[in-house]
């Protein structure tokens, strides 16, 4: 049972370039999301989805676009890396209801120079 | 205004001493989930433990126990015996559930220094 696969781990970007970090979960989820994390500002999250089809903004949405098409992959494009957009990424998953805990990947640390 | 409030950015206790880490929440829905999360050096997330609204007893789990106190709307995490392997970050997050359509929100994190 592999859980959340995240890829990749590490990546540097050149300001203005474009890159889809990969996030899949094998554990039938319906809700997928990515946050962001920054020092001392916790996980901010960045947008969601509550099944196929269907996405939503998060806290702090610009500079990134998502798509689900399925119920395993939940990827996430920077359309056109900035420095702001520095941070370590996670993707999470769960099933949808109040009392489910979130399953994470294992983060991708992100520079853009 | 901020959903989850952790006040304390960082924290140290002696090897073998428990420690409480602070939680405060705000939402005007009954129904609602709390959970603790822990992020080692390593970066990993790992969940904790969870306490449902409803719930009338703390939740416990090994040496984790939350510390809810509905009215005042706190939810603290409680770490008895330390060990060097509890220093990490620690995240307290919240699952509305009506009107906040199950969207987890986090709080800021307190960073949690075990001594030996």
């Amino acid at each position: 049972n592999a859980g959340v696969t995240q890829t990749p781990k590490f990546q540097v970007l050149k300001t203005g370039q474009s890159m889809t970090l990969q996030c899949a979960q094998d554990m039938n989820h319906e809700y997928m999301s990515w946050y962001r994390q920054d020092p001392g500002m916790g996980l901010r999250l960045i947008h969601y989805s509550v099944g196929a089809g269907i996405t939503d903004q998060g806290e702090v949405p610009n500079g990134y676009n998502v798509s689900r098409s399925t119920t395993e992959d939940f990827p996430l494009r920077l359309l056109s890396a900035a420095p702001s957009q520095t941070s370590v990424y996670f993707c999470a998953s769960s099933f949808f209801s109040q009392n489910e805990k979130l399953f994470f990947g294992s983060g991708t640390q992100l520079s853009v120079l | 205004a901020q959903k989850i409030t952790q006040t304390q950015p960082g924290m140290f206790v002696q090897e073998k001493e428990a420690v409480t880490l602070d939680c405060t929440y705000d939402t005007s829905d009954q129904s609602y989930g709390l959970f603790w999360y822990k992020q080692p050096s390593s970066g990993e997330m790992i969940f904790l433990i969870y306490q449902g609204s409803y719930d009338e007893q703390n939740a416990t789990e090994g040496r984790y126990s939350l510390n809810f106190q509905k009215a005042r709307k706190s939810a603290n995490l409680v770490i008895s015996a330390s060990q060097l392997g509890d220093s990490a970050m620690y995240f307290c997050a919240m699952r509305e559930g009506e009107g906040g359509s199950y969207i987890p929100t986090f709080g800021r994190g307190t960073s949690l220094i075990v001594h030996p």
